[in-house]
């Protein structure tokens, strides 16, 4: 039973070109949660997804930010035209129910240059 | 708003306890958790604790809830170098959605042979 995958494990991009994060929850577990951790900094809450619905975005920042979670395949993280100050670890978490813990991926390091 | 408070540091011997705090502010938390990161990984998740408890005991790991005072600790016995990570404490309150964990800033653990 693999855990929540993320990829890629580093991505790097140039200022303006756009970033795609993939996250595949755990097997059977349909609620998919999205978190930013800054430098020396704890995680920070972003979007909360489950197949085909937001359920709860207001951790996203308003502009270039967007999240999907498709009745097929990971959700996706995009973040369009990057700039140095997205430069961050972004980590994906699940959760059958939503209730207990949450399972978290490895995360993706992006690094805008 | 809501916050969550952890000292930065911790250093301990090898063999000995260690105790790492936590306070956060939300009244409404409902479950309260901990998670250990190693450099460059995930989160694991390593235990949590429904409000309406105050202890909660798992092999090693102690943790206690004192719900007035909103104050969370983890006690770790016989401390070991592959304990050495650092800890997150985060809780769900009741105003966000259910993934909209709030983390502290990590307390990060050195245990010393």
């Amino acid at each position: 039973n693999a855990g929540v995958m993320q990829n890629p494990r580093h991505l790097v991009r140039r200022r303006g070109q756009e970033a795609r994060l993939r996250c595949s929850p755990m097997k059977g577990h349909s609620h998919v949660y999205w978190y930013r951790q800054l430098p020396e900094e704890g995680l920070k809450f972003m979007v909360y997804l489950q197949k085909e619905n937001i359920i709860d975005e207001s951790g996203m920042p308003k502009e270039r930010f967007s999240a999907e979670f498709p009745k097929e395949g990971p959700s996706i993280l995009r973040i369009q035209q990057v700039v140095r100050g997205d430069s961050a670890a972004y980590f994906c978490a699940s959760s059958p129910d939503g209730v207990g813990g949450y399972t978290f991926g490895s995360g993706t390091r992006l690094t805008v240059v | 708003g809501e916050d969550v408070e952890q000292s930065l540091f911790l250093s301990v011997r090898e063999g000995d306890s260690s105790v790492i705090n936590c306070t956060y502010t939300d009244s409404s938390s409902t479950y309260l958790y901990w998670y250990k990161q190693e450099p460059g990984a995930g989160l694991q998740l390593l235990t949590y604790i429904f409000s309406n408890m105050d202890m909660k005991q798992d092999q090693r790991l102690t943790v206690l809830l004192n719900k007035k005072d909103k104050h969370l600790s983890l006690r770790i016995a016989d401390t070991q170098t592959g304990d050495s990570a650092i800890y997150f404490c985060a809780e769900r309150g009741l105003g966000g959605s259910q993934g909209n964990l709030i983390f502290g800033k990590g307390t990060k653990l050195s245990v010393k042979p």
